[in-house]
C-alpha cells in the first residue's frame, strides 16, 4: 500500500477485555515497530520485527501485550484483560530495512489505533 | 527515568519569524538524534535528523543543531509558516546498542500565527 494502515482507528472497550490492533505495513518494508503514546507522554517502543529474526518484545509493558508477525507482513498486537492504564494511542510503523538505517532516514508511521478502556 | 526531554510544551510564534524547538538528553550513549512533526490524527512523519558526528544539518527552512557536550539540540524553523504548526517530537538512538529504537521526548506544541 501507499502507507501505513492501522485498524481500527479508534476503538473503546471494557475492562477486562481483550482488544486485537492491526498494522498493515508498506509493501516490501520488513522491519515493523509498535510503538504507544500515553497521554501527556512521548511515544514508547513497544516491539520490533525484522524480517525472521527473532522480535525485540523488550517495550512491552507486561505478559498482557503480545505481538505476531504473519508472512512477514501484517502485524497484529493482542492486549488480554486492558486496564485503564492501557489506554493510549498504539503507532505503527515500518522502514524498509531494520537497524541504523532505519532509525537514521526515520521509519513511516500510521495514523494509529486510539484505544480507550471504559 | 525520561532520556529525551522536552521541556516546553508549547512555542506560539508569529507567521515569518523563527521557530526554535528545544531538546536534551541524558544517556550519553545515543548518537543519532531526529525530529519528527505530528499534526492532530496523523502518525509522526520524519523531519531531519543529526549524526553526532555533526553539529548541524539543514534542509531548507529546517535546521537542527547538535551541542554534544550540554547534551542538547535545537530545531529552527526559518521563517515558520502556520503550515508548520504541529507537535513536534525529539528522537535519539544509540547505534552501538539496539540501533532500530527510538526513544521520544513527550513533544512541544508549536502554533505559528498568521
Amino acid at each position: 500500500g501507499a502507507g501505513v494502515s492501522q485498524s481500527p482507528s479508534n476503538k473503546v472497550t471494557e475492562k477486562g477485555k481483550d482488544v486485537e490492533l492491526r498494522c498493515d505495513p508498506i509493501s516490501g518494508h520488513t522491519a515493523l515497530y509498535w510503538y504507544r503514546q500515553s497521554l501527556g507522554q512521548g511515544l514508547e517502543f513497544l516491539i520490533y520485527f525484522q524480517g525472521n529474526s527473532a522480535p525485540d518484545k523488550s517495550g512491552l509493558p507486561s505478559d498482557r501485550f503480545s505481538a505476531e508477525r504473519t508472512g512477514g507482513s501484517v502485524s497484529t498486537l493482542t492486549i488480554q484483560r486492558t486496564q485503564q492504564e492501557d489506554s493510549a494511542v498504539y503507532l505503527c510503523a515500518s522502514s524498509l530495512g531494520g537497524g541504523q538505517g532505519a532509525t537514521s532516514y526515520g521509519y513511516t508511521f500510521g495514523s494509529g489505533t486510539r484505544l480507550t478502556v471504559v | 527515568d525520561q532520556q529525551v526531554k522536552q521541556n516546553s510544551p508549547s512555542l506560539s510564534v508569529q507567521e515569518g519569524r523563527i521557530s526554535i524547538l528545544n531538546c536534551d538528553y541524558t544517556n550519553s550513549m545515543f548518537d543519532y538524534f531526529l525530529w519528527y512533526k505530528k499534526y492532530p490524527a496523523e502518525g509522526p512523519t520524519f523531519l531531519i535528523s543529526i549524526s553526532s558526528i555533526k553539529d548541524k544539518n539543514e534542509d531548507g527552512r529546517f535546521t537542527v543543531f547538535l551541542n554534544k557536550s550540554a547534551k542538547h539540540l535545537s530545531l529552527h524553523i526559518v521563517p515558520s509558516q502556520p503550515g508548520d504548526s504541529a507537535v513536534y517530537f525529539c528522537a535519539a538512538s544509540d547505534s552501538g546498542g539496539s540501533n532500530y529504537k527510538l526513544t521520544f521526548g513527550k513533544g512541544t506544541l508549536l502554533t505559528v500565527n498568521p
